[in-house]
């Protein structure tokens, strides 16, 4: 069966400091990759969304980076950390493009700028 | 562009009610539009999917409705339980080429 994982779980990092969110996949070849922000009270905000290795597509624009360096690996990463990175990130995999199929979640990563 | 639109105070229902979500949409009728149960701190897990073409759908005590006129969509949970108490996420896509888009979500209480 298909698993994914995702970590750190929680970290707690000063303005300005870099940051590397990873994610990684089981049991399934090529899938889509999602990074995902959610903000206390709104709904989910696409950040990068990954169909291949190699293959980025940014959604928003900011201080994040993602990078997909095996088939089934994700990494969201920052340079320099911003007060508004603060937020509840979220890996996901799919397996049919765009709002086809479903999307399978990592357990999140909470993460706190201060 | 498209808003999607969840009631963002609780729902409270007495266990063994039927509880009833709402999402409304503002824009263009999807292709597919899709719900998902969150517990808090965890991530979002997929419930069902339907279809523009599809009127309703169903899996066990759950059932999703699909109105294009109202643009609207209606998640039941029948025979609810204290177990059922999470926040409920709508998400909706225009066709297979875009990707999702997400409301804030219901969060639901089911009292016993």
């Amino acid at each position: 069966s298909q698993t994914i994982h995702q970590w750190p779980a929680t970290l707690v990092q000063p303005v300005g400091s870099p940051l590397s969110l990873e994610c990684t996949v089981e049991g399934t070849s090529n899938p889509n990759l999602y990074w995902y922000r959610q903000a206390a009270g709104r709904g989910l905000q696409l950040l990068f969304y990954s169909v291949g290795i190699g293959q980025i597509s940014s959604e928003v624009p900011q201080n994040l980076s993602a990078s997909r360096p095996q088939d089934r690996q994700f990494i969201l990463s920052s340079k320099k950390l911003l007060l508004s990175d603060s937020g509840f990130y979220l890996c996901a995999w799919g397996g049919l493009a765009g709002g086809a199929g479903e999307l399978f979640f990592g357990e999140g990563s909470r993460l706190t700028v201060l | 562009s498209q808003k999607i639109e969840q009631n963002s105070e609780a729902l409270n229902i007495q266990e063994g009610k039927t509880a009833t979500l709402t999402c409304n949409y503002t824009n263009y009728s999807p292709a597919y539009l899709q719900w998902y149960r969150q517990d808090p701190g965890r991530g979002p897990v997929f419930l069902l999917l339907i279809r523009e073409n599809e009127k309703e759908k169903r899996k066990e005590r759950l059932k999703v409705t699909f109105d294009t006129t109202l643009k609207q969509s209606l998640f039941h949970i029948t025979a609810s339980q204290p177990a059922d108490s999470a926040t409920y996420l709508c998400a909706l896509a225009e066709d297979s080429n875009y990707q999702l888009i997400w409301g804030a979500g219901t969060k639901l209480i089911i009292k016993p």
